[in-house]
C-alpha cells in the first residue's frame, strides 16, 4: 500500500496568515493527489484535485501544488471558516489511502 | 443538487451484522464509481470498499474483506454495505461517497455519515 505523511500533525495560526501543509507518498502518484477538509462533527469536502484543481465551489484562498511523491497545500489567507483538519489522499492504486490529516488550529 | 444520504448504522454485538444503506440524488447515480469510507471515533479517514458504475468490479480493504461486501441497485439510486462478522475495531462513521467523472477518482460529494457501534 502507498503510504501518505502529511506534515505537520497540527499548526497553530491566525486569521490572515499564509499555511501551507505539506503531503508525501511513499512512492510516486503522478498528480492522482487530493485534499479535503473536515470540519468537527462534519463530513469531509473536497477541496483540490489532481494535485492542483480547485474543486467547484471551493475559495480561491485554497490552491495545490506538486506532483509525484511531494505534494502542499496552500491557504493564501487564513480565514476563521478555515479553522479545520485537512487530509490528503492518493487514487493513484488501490487501496486508496489518506494521510493521518493536519489540525488547524486558532492561535 | 447532489445529495448522499446514508441509513442502517446502530449498536450490533461483535460477531453480529448490519446493512448500511446510501439514497443517491441530484446527479446520473447509473454513470458514477461509488465508495464507502469510514473514520473511527477521534481517528483519520480510512477507505473501506468501492464499487465500479455498473458494479462489475468492487473492491474492499483488507480489514473488511470476507466480511464487507458493497453493492449498488442502479433502478433504486443506492448504494449498500453488508457487513458481517462485526468487530469492536468496526466502530466508525461510515461515509458513502462519489468519484468525481473526470478520471481522477477523487471523492467529490460524501454523505453526512451512519454511526455503527460495535460493542456488547
Amino acid at each position: 500500500d502507498i503510504q501518505m505523511t502529511q506534515s505537520p500533525s497540527s499548526l497553530s495560526a491566525s486569521v490572515g496568515d499564509r499555511v501551507t501543509i505539506t503531503c508525501r507518498a511513499s512512492q510516486s502518484i503522478g498528480n492522482y493527489l487530493h485534499w479535503y477538509q473536515q470540519k468537527s462533527g462534519k463530513a469531509p469536502k473536497l477541496l483540490i484535485y489532481g494535485a492542483s484543481n480547485l474543486q467547484s465551489g471551493a475559495p480561491s484562498r485554497f490552491s495545490g501544488s506538486g506532483s509525484e511523491t511531494d505534494f502542499t497545500l496552500t491557504i493564501s489567507s487564513l480565514q476563521p471558516e478555515d479553522f479545520a483538519t485537512y487530509y490528503c489522499q492518493q487514487s493513484y492504486i488501490t487501496p486508496p489511502t489518506f494521510g493521518q490529516g493536519t489540525k488547524v488550529e486558532v492561535k | 443538487e447532489v445529495q448522499l444520504l446514508e441509513s442502517g448504522g446502530g449498536l450490533v454485538q461483535p460477531g453480529g451484522s448490519l446493512r448500511l444503506s446510501c439514497a443517491a440524488s441530484g446527479f446520473t447515480f447509473s454513470s458514477y464509481a461509488m465508495s464507502w469510507v469510514r473514520q473511527a471515533p477521534g481517528k483519520g479517514l480510512e477507505w473501506v470498499s468501492s464499487i465500479s458504475a455498473s458494479s462489475g468490479s468492487t473492491y474492499h480493504a483488507d480489514s473488511v474483506k470476507g466480511r464487507f461486501t458493497i453493492s449498488r441497485d442502479n433502478s433504486k439510486n443506492t448504494l449498500y454495505l453488508q457487513m458481517k462478522s462485526l468487530r469492536a475495531e468496526d466502530t466508525a462513521v461510515y461515509y458513502c461517497t462519489k468519484h468525481d467523472g473526470g478520471g481522477y477518482n477523487a471523492r467529490d460529494y460524501w454523505g453526512q455519515g451512519t454511526l455503527v457501534t460495535v460493542s456488547s
